[in-house]
Formats: structure tokens, C-alpha cells, sequence
């Protein structure tokens, strides 16, 4: 079992639609989850990390976790071209610093 | 403030030769880790320095890779020799410690693509 995973496949949205991106992971004991976006070529770059059951929420990005039963969710509202890019799930597991990284979810947002 | 810097951005060696990279961290930032993302796969750490010393470094392959970060800078990752499966994008990371943080933020840097051919 993976310990990060994603849906594979590229997310299509018309702009101003949600993205709604999910992300599973597999230690119950992990302690934080992060978002992080990624342009072609370019350094992922964290929008959003979260470390309580519930929502948070920044401009139009919000981050859902439920450790219940092991997923946290990413919602873009009013998507914009801009958001077109690679979104990755990561997360901490307890008791040490690194990162695991599910596969990465693309996002393209159609005018 | 300067990002994480790497260089180089690309690296096309033989198989058999031998690649250095380089990481600059976000000074300040006494944390420092890579990863590398090979083709189709997910992004994968490979080893953790606090300042200058290992913390981690479950994640290294083999013995072909050596990681070095003396006087708690910048760090290198060598390969040598380099194999097809090296082929990939090395990330660096780095972050502050957080003083009764379970963890904290790693910024990243742009990633060097290695080939080896």
C-alpha cells in the first residue's frame, strides 16, 4: 500500500468551477498534511497545510482533513487559468521531519 | 529573501561517470533535505541534515549516493557512478526548526533533472 496516493489522471475544469482534489494516506498516526502546487519545471511551491480534523480555508484554496478515516481534500474555487498546474498531496508522519508525496493530481482549467 | 537555490538546473551524463549537485538552502534555514522524483513516480526523500549532520538518511538508494553538507551551508549530493535509474529530479528542501513544532515548513527548491544515458 502506497503511503500517499492520489487519483491519477488530469482534472479538466471550466474556469470559474471547483477543483476538488483528494488524497489518501496510509499511517494513522501522521501529523500533518500539506498542499503543494507545481508549474512545469518549476519548485513545488506550498499552498496550503493543515493539521486538525475540519476545514481551513485561504482566499479561494481550502483544505479539508478527516484522520478518522485518512484523507484530506483540496478545493480550489473560481478556478483561474493560473491554477493549471500539478497539485501534490504531502505528509508527515509522526516522529520524523520528511515528507511523503502521493503522485500528483494535474489540474487544467479551460477558459 | 532568496529561495532555495540548485545547481546545476541539468545534468546529462554517461553511465559510469560521476555528478555532483548543489543545494543552497534558505539561509537561516538549519534543516536541509533532498528528494528525487523519478520518471512516473512520486516524489521520494532521500535524506535529512540538521546543520551539518545526518538525521535521516533512511532514504538513500545505495552507497553510490553520498550527501554532504559540511559547516551546515550548502550541501552537495554525489553520485558516483551514475546508473540509468538515476535518471530523475533531485529536490532540496529546507526549513527552520520550530522550536515544540512536530514539524514545519520545507520550502523547496527548482530541482536539478539528471540523465543518464
Amino acid at each position: 500500500q502506497k503511503e500517499v496516493e492520489q487519483n491519477s489522471g488530469p482534472l479538466s475544469v471550466p474556469e470559474g468551477a471547483i477543483a476538488s482534489l483528494n488524497c489518501t494516506y496510509s499511517d494513522r498516526g501522521s501529523q500533518s498534511f500539506f498542499w503543494y502546487r507545481q508549474y512545469s519545471g518549476k519548485s513545488p511551491e506550498l499552498i496550503m497545510s493543515i493539521y486538525s480534523n475540519g476545514d481551513k480555508e485561504d482566499g479561494r484554496f481550502t483544505a479539508q482533513l478527516n484522520k478518522a478515516s485518512q484523507y484530506v481534500s483540496l478545493l480550489i474555487r473560481d478556478s483561474q487559468p493560473s491554477d493549471s498546474a500539478t497539485y501534490l498531496c504531502a505528509v508527515n508522519f509522526y516522529g520524523n521531519n520528511r515528507l511523503a508525496f502521493g503522485k500528483g493530481n494535474q489540474v487544467v482549467v479551460i477558459p | 529573501e532568496a529561495g532555495v537555490t540548485q545547481f546545476p538546473s541539468h545534468s546529462v551524463i554517461e553511465k559510469g561517470q560521476t555528478v555532483t549537485l548543489r543545494c543552497d538552502p534558505i539561509s537561516g534555514h538549519d534543516n536541509l533535505y533532498w528528494y528525487r522524483r523519478v520518471m512516473g513516480k512520486e516524489i521520494k526523500f532521500l535524506l535529512h541534515f540538521v546543520k551539518e549532520s545526518k538525521q535521516d538518511e533512511s532514504g538513500m538508494p545505495n552507497n553510490r549516493f553520498l550527501a554532504e553538507r559540511t559547516g551546515g551551508t550548502y550541501s552537495t549530493l554525489k553520485v558516483q557512478p551514475a546508473e540509468l535509474e538515476d535518471s530523475g529530479v533531485y529536490f532540496c528542501a529546507s526549513s527552520q526548526v520550530m522550536s515544540g513544532a512536530s514539524t514545519d515548513t520545507q520550502y523547496f527548491g527548482p530541482g536539478t533533472r539528471l540523465t543518464v544515458l
